[in-house]
């Protein structure tokens, strides 16, 4: 069975400009959710989705912004990059959400750097 | 709220020594789930184990075993005779019950086994 797939694995972006990125879960996996991972934070709580609703938010400001679609993928945007963006943002699948008994598993992330 | 302390930050050992990585964690809650990550240095989080509160059962799994204690909080990690492809960045992760239920990491242990 094919792992948690992110796109692109590498971006560089500009100051102002925005982002999106890509998660695809594995096959059957209805929960996505994201994090990111800076060497100060270390890894925070972007959000969750599963069915194609938002169920869980972390503390990031509303530039930060996602979706899910039927078939489960995900991408998630960020509007008005600032530097302090720059990070691994992280993508991770379940099976699905139920009461917290369940183990994520993880994509190779994608490396974003903001100039 | 709840909160995951990895004291230590970084350790350096000699292939074949033990070594174990030390997880105290915080939260109100009677229902949780502690999980242990490893990252390697191609950054995709590895899913170990998880625990659930209400299980305090230890395990081992080859050369991984796991120390799960209610009465001080921790959920330590230990690594026998430890190999170089055991360098990785270690996490220890907690979640709760909950429609606001999300994992929370620990700052990490850097563990780097030395030839």
């Amino acid at each position: 069975k094919a792992g948690v797939t992110q796109t692109p694995r590498y971006l560089i972006k500009t100051r102002g400009q925005q982002v999106t990125l890509s998660c695809s879960p594995i096959s059957g996996h209805r929960s996505v959710s994201w994090y990111q991972q800076t060497p100060g934070q270390g890894l925070q709580f972007l959000f969750e989705y599963f069915s194609e609703t938002q169920r869980n938010k972390g503390n990031f400001p509303g530039r930060f912004s996602g979706r899910q679609f039927s078939n489960s993928r995900s991408e998630m945007n960020v509007s008005t990059l600032e530097l302090g963006d720059s990070a691994l943002y992280l993508c991770a699948s379940s099976l699905t959400q139920t009461s917290g008994n369940y183990e994520q598993y993880f994509g190779p992330g994608t490396r974003l750097t903001v100039t | 709220a709840q909160k995951v302390t990895q004291a230590q930050t970084e350790i350096s050992v000699v292939e074949k020594e033990d070594v174990t990585l030390d997880c105290v964690y915080e939260t109100r809650d009677t229902t949780y789930y502690l999980f242990w990550y490893k990252q390697p240095p191609s950054g995709e989080l590895v899913f170990l184990i998880r625990r659930n509160s209400f299980d305090e059962q230890n395990e081992i799994s080859g050369r991984y075993s796991w120390n799960f204690q209610k009465s001080t909080s921790s959920f330590n990690f230990t690594i026998t005779a430890s190999q170089v492809v055991d360098s990785a960045v270690y996490f220890c992760a907690l979640r709760t019950r909950g429609a606001n239920s999300k994992l929370t990491f620990g700052k990490g242990i850097t563990l780097s086994v030395r030839p």
